[in-house]
């Protein structure tokens, strides 16, 4: 099984300012996919961003954009402009490329927006 | 759009009865998966589909049963509730494997006591 390893239990960023999100994943395969997902206190979960591992080029999506270190096995979510709706769960979570079949998330991180 | 709908929302079951956990989807998506999520620990899967009439095991099945007769169901079984599946309960879906996201139930939150 693949291991999907979120560093910070707790964050908190000030609104307006930046902060990113730490993920590290496991794998010995070329082909995958990477995924961050939101779970705001409603327990729904929302995806912020996705990246191909076969793409160079980073991810971005309005305020959320990734650094994609493949060699690191690292993949961070930054989230520019904070806002406090940003508050909630973020998960990272792997796919396979080979077998697709599974996604494998790490323990999350909870984000707390400060006005 | 109503995409994955899951029930019930919320549910307290006695040691040793037993429920079922419903999952719906309207996506024509062949990929269904369920999944708990505890405190810390993120979210372990349970059991997954790649379509129906096919269904395997995931990280923790123990105590669970599938199956998936049609494309848009996939109902979660417990048998003999015991206090350690007191947890949230994701079901999930997605068109088919590699880069195409899971679409996430609004979970059900279960309590055995």
């Amino acid at each position: 099984a693949q291991t999907v390893t979120q560093s910070q239990p707790e964050m908190s960023v000030q609104e307006a300012e930046t902060v990113t999100l730490s993920c590290t994943y496991d794998t010995s395969e070329s082909d995958y996919y990477l995924f961050w997902y939101k779970q705001p206190p409603s327990r729904q979960m929302i995806l912020v961003i996705r990246q191909e591992a076969y793409k160079q080029q980073n991810a971005t999506e309005n305020r959320f954009s990734v650094n994609f270190q493949k060699a690191a096995k690292s993949f961070s979510l930054k989230i520019s402009d904070s806002q406090l709706g940003d508050a909630a769960m973020y998960f990272c979570a792997y796919r396979s490329g080979n077998t697709g079949n599974q996604f494998y998330f790490g323990t999350g991180t909870s984000l707390t927006v400060i006005p | 759009n109503a995409g994955v709908t899951q029930t019930p929302k919320f549910r307290i079951l006695k040691i040793g009865q037993s429920m079922t956990l419903q999952c719906t989807q309207d996506m024509n998506h062949n990929y269904m998966y369920w999944y708990r999520q505890d405190p810390g620990m993120g979210l372990k899967l349970i059991y997954y589909s790649v379509g129906a009439g096919i269904t395997d095991k995931g990280e923790v099945p123990n105590g669970y049963n599938v199956s998936r007769s049609t494309t848009e169901d996939f109902p979660l079984r417990l048998e003999l509730a015991a206090p350690s599946q007191t947890s949230v309960y994701f079901c999930a879906s997605s068109l088919g494997p590699l880069n195409t996201e899971a679409f996430f139930g609004q979970g059900t939150r279960l309590t055995v006591v």
